[in-house]
């Protein structure tokens, strides 16, 4: 079992519609979830990370964590082409030592289309 | 406010040379962590430096090793390339030496590629 998994795609949403990403993590410790974006040829930037049950919202996006089922989504409303990238899930687990490693899921391809 | 930077953007190299990758991290961060991501996969942690030191590693051989300045830059180092060390190898810089709460803000990479 991997550690952080993502379907790997691609999503395909039209233009406005409501794209949802999924992410399952296998460590019940986990403490910090992150949702990078990366477009081809770039490196990852971060659009949201979440510690907490429930939602957080930050303009278009919300992402979900529900620890009991070792769930995180990232929800993407009014989806635009520029959107679509791979959307990477990582996973920080439980705070020891200070350490900061994430682990990545393998990452979701998104394409919206107008 | 700077970036993570990374040197250089790309690189070729034969197998069994050597290479040293660059990272300044973010302004007013002072821990680096290295990531080698392979086409179509997710960033795999190579080891993380604070305070000088390597405080974490991942599941790389010996001949991936590394180093932190007292400016807290750093560098990344392989030694007898092989074919499959082909890769986008990532620079992330974070505050604090971890932490909950404490994100990770990637650099631009470096592209390696091993004939």
């Amino acid at each position: 079992q991997k550690e952080v998994e993502q379907n790997s795609g691609p999503l395909s949403v039209p233009e406005g519609a409501i794209a949802s990403l999924n992410c399952t993590y296998s460590d019940r410790g986990s403490q910090s979830f992150f949702w990078y974006r990366q477009y081809s040829g770039k490196s990852p930037e971060l659009i949201m990370f979440i510690y907490s049950n429930g939602d957080k919202e930050d303009g278009r996006f919300t992402a979900q964590l529900n620890k009991a089922s070792q769930y995180v989504s990232l929800l993407i409303r009014d989806s635009q082409p520029s959107d679509s990238a791979t959307y990477l899930c990582a996973v920080k687990g439980p705070f020891s030592g200070g350490y900061n490693k994430l682990i990545f899921g393998a990452g979701t391809r998104l394409a919206v289309h107008p | 406010d700077a970036g993570v930077t990374q040197s250089p953007t790309h690189l070729i190299k034969t197998r069994g040379q050597q290479v040293t990758l660059r990272c300044s991290p973010k302004s007013g961060h002072d821990t680096v962590s290295w990531y080698q991501q392979a086409l179509g996969q997710g960033p795999q942690f190579i080891f993380q430096y604070y305070e000088e030191e390597e405080r974490q590693r991942g599941n790389f051989p010996d001949r991936f090793s590394g180093h932190q300045f007292p400016n807290y830059s750093s560098e990344l180092n392989v030694n007898a390339l092989l074919l499959g060390d082909s890769a986008l190898y990532l620079c992330a810089s974070s505050l604090g030496g971890g932490g909950d709460g404490q994100p990770q803000h990637f650099g631009d990479g470096t592209r390696l590629s091993i004939l």
